[in-house]
């Protein structure tokens, strides 16, 4: 059916190095998508989106990427922190303007010191 | 705070009582979402309103739940007779309705049904 997924569960990198999180997508027709950054105990934090008509977008130390050909999403996170640290969703939205969003599993994000 | 608000934090309730969740989104949205979330997993969503219509529902929606928003600004969503299973954090998002906007998440009703 039509889910959004990651590859994987968790992801553990040392302080200082990149991160690259993750994501698959099924649904042809979604064309805005969202990484939100959770942590422990709050909802989910907005980070930065992309629409479908790009395939790549920068904001601070973070970048997405976006593959339609492999229906494929990756947020590439530069310097990683211990502040990082966190569980990471990808979300879609399907075509039109409305519609609700459609969050994968989720990988946790591990910063060592 | 401008941000979205849910109260409470966190409820505790007995098996076949019904509950009550509050979320004000930021001022400016007219769009109002709520999803739920499991340990481990996603958010699922649940039901969306456009100012006060609500638009869309999920299947995840039984008909013990309903939600409200009576004057397009701030929702309620009602849980009757809860049971063990619909222990979760009910999260409340909003966002502009005009194109794809993101939608800011709320921190959440943190529900508990012993």
């Amino acid at each position: 059916g039509e889910s959004v997924g990651l590859h994987l569960p968790t992801l553990s990198v040392q302080e200082g190095d990149n991160s690259i999180i993750n994501c698959a997508y099924s649904n042809s027709a979604s064309d805005y998508f969202i990484w939100y950054k959770q942590e422990s105990g709050k909802g989910p934090q907005f980070i930065i989106d992309i629409r479908s008509n790009m395939d790549k977008r920068q904001g601070q130390r973070v970048t997405v990427l976006l593959n339609k050909t492999v229906k494929h999403l990756s947020l590439q996170i530069a310097a990683t922190q211990p502040g990082d640290s966190a569980v990471y969703f990808c979300a879609e939205k399907s075509g039109g303007s409305q519609g609700n969003l459609i969050f994968g599993k989720g990988t946790k994000l591990s910063v060592k010191p | 705070d401008t941000g979205v608000s849910q109260d409470p934090r966190h409820k505790i309730t007995k098996r076949g009582q019904n509950v009550t969740f509050r979320c004000d989104p930021i001022s400016e949205h007219n769009r109002l979402y709520w999803y739920r979330q499991t340990l481990g997993q996603g958010p699922e969503f649940l039901t969306y309103f456009q100012n006060e219509a609500q638009l869309e529902k999920s299947r995840l929606l039984s008909d013990r739940f309903s939600a409200e928003r009576p004057k397009g600004s701030f929702s309620t969503l009602e849980i009757q007779r809860t049971e063990q299973g619909d222990s979760a954090m009910y999260l409340c998002a909003s966002s502009l309705s005009y194109k794809n906007t993101e939608a800011f998440f709320g921190q959440g009703t943190r529900l508990t049904v012993v």
